[in-house]
Parts: structure tokens; sequence; C-alpha cells
């Protein structure tokens, strides 16, 4: 049971250019959520997923989007990486969207120059 | 919108107790939160207090809610070296958002 995790855990970019982020939990867990975490400013929602089938907007949502691919699976995609969106990028995931728990992955560290 | 405010730095002999504070400004907050993160490492639960209670104890951990004040307080009783980290306290006041901290960093002297 590995929980939520996600790949890659580092990444440069240049800026224009894409990439996705994946993430994948076997919890069967039915919401998930992408976080940013900048330096002295916490964690910020930028997209979740209640539900398989269904993506909604976070606090931050601007210069990325998300694919629910399955249950499992919540990928997240910078079409034209910018440095502001150099960043540590958490994926959690809960088993409603009311549970009072969400459950972290270990993050991917990017990098945009 | 949610605003949550903690210091950013704590400082604590090994043995002493910690104590980290946080400030809140959603009154309907439902679930206040404090997370653990680990260097290179997610974030994870450490413990929780629902908005209709002041206190939870939790073996070395005492949570204090002031729901006047929106003031929430983690104490670390005998605190470790593996205490080191950083402490986000958040608030979960709808069904898909946790609004967090900044996060402070605890750092455990010998």
């Amino acid at each position: 049971n590995a929980g939520v995790t996600q790949t890659p855990k580092f990444q440069v970019l240049k800026t224009g250019q894409s990439m996705t982020l994946q993430c994948a939990q076997d919890m069967n867990h039915n919401s998930m959520y992408w976080y940013r975490q900048d330096p002295g400013m916490g964690l910020r929602l930028i997209y979740y997923s209640a539900s398989e089938g269904t993506t909604d907007k976070g606090e931050v949502p601007n210069g990325y989007n998300v694919s629910r691919l399955n249950k499992r699976e919540f990928s997240l995609r910078l079409e034209s990486a910018a440095p502001s969106q150099t960043s540590v990028y958490f994926c959690a995931s809960s088993e409603f969207p009311g549970t009072y728990e969400q459950y972290f992955g270990p993050g991917t560290r990017l990098t945009v120059t | 919108g949610e605003d949550v405010e903690q210091s950013l730095f704590l400082s604590v002999r090994e043995g002493d107790s910690s104590v980290i504070n946080c400030t809140y400004t959603d009154s309907s907050s439902t679930y206040l939160y404090w997370y653990k993160q680990e260097p290179g490492a997610g974030l994870q639960l450490l413990t929780y207090i629902f908005s209709n209670m002041d206190m939870k104890q939790d073996q070395r951990l005492t949570v204090l809610l002031n729901k006047k004040d929106k003031h929430l307080s983690l104490r670390i009783a005998d605190t470790q070296t593996g205490d080191s980290a950083i402490y986000f306290c958040a608030e979960k006041s709808n069904d898909y958002k946790l609004s967090f901290g900044a996060g402070t960093t605890v750092t455990v002297r010998a």
C-alpha cells in the first residue's frame, strides 16, 4: 500500500516548455487535489477533483490544466512553463470531499529557468 | 477569504515543551489541523480538532482551540530531535479546500 505517489521527484524546464506531473493513489479515494508550496506562503490549491469525472479550479489555477484519468490517477499539466511556476507541487487525496483527512504525496520539485 | 497566520520559526531545547501558535479568520471552519513536514517529504497529518472542541490531547501533543479569538495552538511535550520539522496549521471551511498557514520551522537543539 504505497498511498499517494508522484512522478517525477525533480524536474527542470526552460520557459515555454510543457510537462505533465503524475499522481496516483491506491487507497480507493474519491477526491484528489493539486497544491503548490512556495516559501513563506504555505500550500495553495491549484485544482481538485471531487470524484472521478469532475474537476474544479482552486485558488491559483492559471497556467495549469488537470485530468482525472480514472479513480486512481490525477495529472497536472503545464502547457507553457513560466519562472513563476517554480515551486514544489503536492498531490493529495481524501476518501470523500468532506472527509477530514487529506493524504499527501512526497512532492515534485519543479524549477523553470 | 480565509487567512491563516503562524510564526515562521521556533527554536527549542531538547526535552522542553514547544508551543506553536496559529490564528485563522474563517469563523465557519469545521476542522482545524496540524500537519508536519519533514525535509524532502510531503505533509503528514499530526492531529486535528473539531470546531466544537476546545482541547484535544494525543500522547505528547496537546491542541488548544480558542474559538472566540480564532486562535489554535499545538504543544509538543518533551520535544525530541525527531520533532524538528515544519508544522502547518490549516483550516477546513468547505468540502474541498484546506487553507494553510505558511508553516513554522521548529529546530530542536541539544
